[in-house]
């Protein structure tokens, strides 16, 4: 189906472990986004992606690693997961200008 | 830098009200783009609406409408004769220049009750 995949939806995972959420979108776009958002917060940008092999940080970055091989991926990778980056977490993906397609998030919740 | 805020936290409406939202923004880039986005109980993100900073014509859509006054920052969400579905999270967000990161404010939830 055509659209923006995040998976999974759900997440429990322990401190300490790392924890891959993945993010397939079937557009072709240029960029992809991850954002997390927290109550009070709205969404704050982790690292996005100009391009395959093209990435950078947003406002809140430490504690995750983001790669981008393939246009059509953009996995974010928890390295060692604390309790702070309990959270939902969005994809998207964009042309320029354009505004957001974003997937259905992933709630991921560290204990 | 970009910012954009949301003063309203929580609105409580009874259905049929009209509730306004209110949304004002900071960019010192002359080319920019706002949006609304609306996140139902079920937490998807849908988008509402994208305006570039050109364009200050109001837009009506069914029961919304938006005005944007650059003169102030600021672009406020109308909603007409609320009703129970409109219940959600409204957030404002921006996109400045030759950017493409989406900068959100902190949200409004909307609770319309009987």
């Amino acid at each position: 189906d055509a659209g923006i995949t995040q998976s999974p939806r759900y997440k429990i995972t322990e401190t300490g472990r790392q924890v891959t959420l993945m993010c397939h979108q079937t557009w072709s776009h240029s960029y992809m986004f991850w954002y997390r958002q927290d109550l009070g917060h709205g969404l704050r940008l982790i690292y996005y992606s100009a391009a395959a092999d093209i990435t950078d940080k947003g406002e809140v970055p430490d504690g995750y690693v983001v790669s981008r091989s393939k246009t059509e991926n953009f996995p974010l990778t928890l390295e060692s997961a604390t309790r702070s980056q309990t959270s939902v977490y969005f994809c998207a993906s964009s042309e320029q200008g354009w505004g957001y397609t974003f997937g259905s998030g992933t709630r991921l919740t560290v204990v | 830098a970009q910012k954009v805020t949301q003063a309203q936290t929580e609105i409580s409406v009874v259905e049929k009200e009209d509730v306004t939202l209110d949304c004002v923004y900071e960019t010192r880039d002359t080319t920019y783009y706002l949006f609304w986005y609306k996140q139902p109980p079920s937490g998807e993100l849908v988008f509402l609406i994208r305006r570039n900073s050109f364009d200050e014509q109001n837009e009506i859509s069914g029961r919304y409408s938006w005005n944007f006054q650059k003169s102030t920052s600021s672009f406020n969400f109308t909603i007409t004769a609320s009703q129970v579905v409109d219940s959600a999270v409204y957030f404002c967000a921006l996109i400045t220049g030759t950017a493409s990161k989406l900068t959100f404010g902190t949200g409004t939830r909307l609770q319309v009750t009987l």
